[in-house]
């Protein structure tokens, strides 16, 4: 079965940097999207970032733009959120999802997703 | 890349037929069927309820249904029932081939 597991989540001060990481298993990793979704505290689901299968696009929400960067490793089956720059306003409980679709194709809904990593900005 | 504008909350009482509304503009529902829907109990992982405005994954019920006119999504509950208590959330796919979701729509069975 599909399995997402996020790890890297921690408290960090604003300005500071955090690397999120995703491990992927029970799928075939390099046939598909990924994605970031981020939800705060009490509030609502966040589209954060994606990465197309093969690595070479990333697409970014405008409050991330500049400071996150996604990256994948498709031999390691594992996504990445690199952090910089980070504010009071990016703490959240930070989602891996997949992206269904196959190879270069995606049909944009999130058919799975991991159980989330906690990160808190705070001084 | 402001959000789809979702109603913050409604409510039905068991067996009735409930509808959620999700609007967005000619730069993403209106131009794209790839509309979804997610169900999110307290503290639980999103769950993909309706995908490309209208299909059903397996193993969801279908008292779930989507529909879409327009610049706006519909998600229907038919035969209401406690356990659907639970934050509905939409999502689209935009012309910037960016997503975004919606502000969720927090639903309680009477």
């Amino acid at each position: 079965q599909v399995q997402l597991v996020e790890s890297g989540g921690g408290l960090v001060k604003p300005g500071g940097s955090l690397r999120l990481s995703c491990a992927a298993s029970g799928f075939i990793f390099d046939d598909h999207f990924m994605s970031w979704v981020r939800q705060a505290p009490g509030k609502g689901l966040e589209w954060v970032s994606y990465i197309v299968s093969g690595g070479s696009d990333m697409y970014y929400a405008d409050s991330v733009k500049g400071r996150f960067l996604i990256s994948r490793d498709n031999a390691k089956n594992a996504l990445y959120l690199h952090m910089k720059n980070l504010r009071a306003e990016d703490s959240a409980v930070y989602f891996c999802a997949r992206l269904s679709g196959s190879g270069s194709f995606s049909y944009f809904h999130f058919d799975s997703w991991g159980q989330g990593a906690l990160v808190t900005v705070s001084s | 890349q402001s959000a789809l504008s979702q109603p913050a909350s409604v409510s039905g009482s068991p067996g009735q037929s409930i509808t959620f509304s999700c609007t967005g503009t000619s730069s993403d529902i209106g131009t794209y069927n790839y509309v979804s829907w997610y169900q999110q109990h307290p503290g639980k992982v999103p769950k993909l309820m309706i995908y490309d405005v209208n299909e059903r994954p397996s193993g969801v019920s279908n008292r779930f249904s989507g529909s879409k006119s327009g610049n706006t999504a519909s998600l229907t509950i038919s035969g209401l029932q406690a356990e659907d208590e639970a934050d509905y959330y939409c999502s689209a796919y935009t012309i910037t081939s960016t997503l975004i979701f919606g502000g969720g729509t927090r639903l309680t069975v009477l």
